[in-house]
């Protein structure tokens, strides 16, 4: 079946420092979200990519789809505190109405 | 406020005693999906449906029944719980239909943690 897989799972950085996660899918996807959970809270869907090589910044954190619409990548400039977490993307395929979530980057900021 | 509502939020019960969690969006969403979160596997997608009386496996359906028969409402059933079924839940919903899938953000609600002893 369709995976989609997420790495590095763990990722310590000092406070400043950049930040890459990045997810493969085995599949070409249609589109695909990214998604950030607090420990202890709910996913908060942070954007969506739809266009192949389509590239999106929101402040610090800056988005990729990959040009087969098969990977994608976040981003994030300089750290900061606020910025832990675990980092979810989730893919979609064409014709279809369901989602694969990767396993997450669990993200860690160190002042 | 826009929200999605999840009940309970915690619940420990036991081996075949069936449970339903509740779910319910008031952001007037056609699309509502249910996920469960276990350690190092990510969220699973269980069940989902595009509208109301239209739903549709997700990856991990097994154990789980679910019903849309209002547009508001998505109840997750366990007929019959086993101990593997304890995890994390979330349900989620977006406003899917003519928005799909140029945009389609999920809205996740606060979680429902199961335990089956």
């Amino acid at each position: 079946g369709q995976q989609v897989m997420q790495i590095p799972q763990y990722q310590h950085v000092q406070e400043g420092e950049d930040f890459t996660t990045y997810c493969n899918s085995s599949t070409t996807l249609s589109n695909i979200q990214w998604y950030k959970q607090r420990p202890g809270g709910h996913p908060v869907f942070l954007i969506q990519l739809v266009k192949s090589g389509e590239v999106k910044k929101q402040k610090r954190l800056t988005f990729q789809f990959g040009e087969a619409k098969k990977n994608s990548s976040l981003h994030i400039t300089a750290t900061q505190t606020t910025d832990v977490g675990t980092y979810f993307c989730a893919g979609q395929n064409s014709g279809t109405y369901k989602y694969i979530f990767g396993t997450g980057t669990r993200l860690k900021v160190l002042a | 406020e826009a929200q999605v509502t999840q009940n309970p939020r915690y619940l420990i019960t036991v081996t075949g005693k069936k449970l339903t969690v509740t779910c319910s969006q008031n952001m007037n969403h056609e699309y509502m999906s249910w996920y469960r979160q276990d350690p190092g596997l990510g969220l699973r997608q269980i069940y989902y449906s595009m509208n109301v009386e239209v739903t549709d496996k997700g990856d991990v359906p097994e154990g789980y029944k679910v019903s849309r028969k209002e547009k508001r409402n998505f109840p997750l059933i366990l007929e019959s719980p086993s101990p593997n079924q304890t995890s994390l839940y979330f349900c989620a919903s977006s406003s899917g239909g003519e928005f799909w899938p140029t945009y389609n953000e999920q809205f996740f609600g606060p979680g429902t943690r199961l335990t089956v002893l």
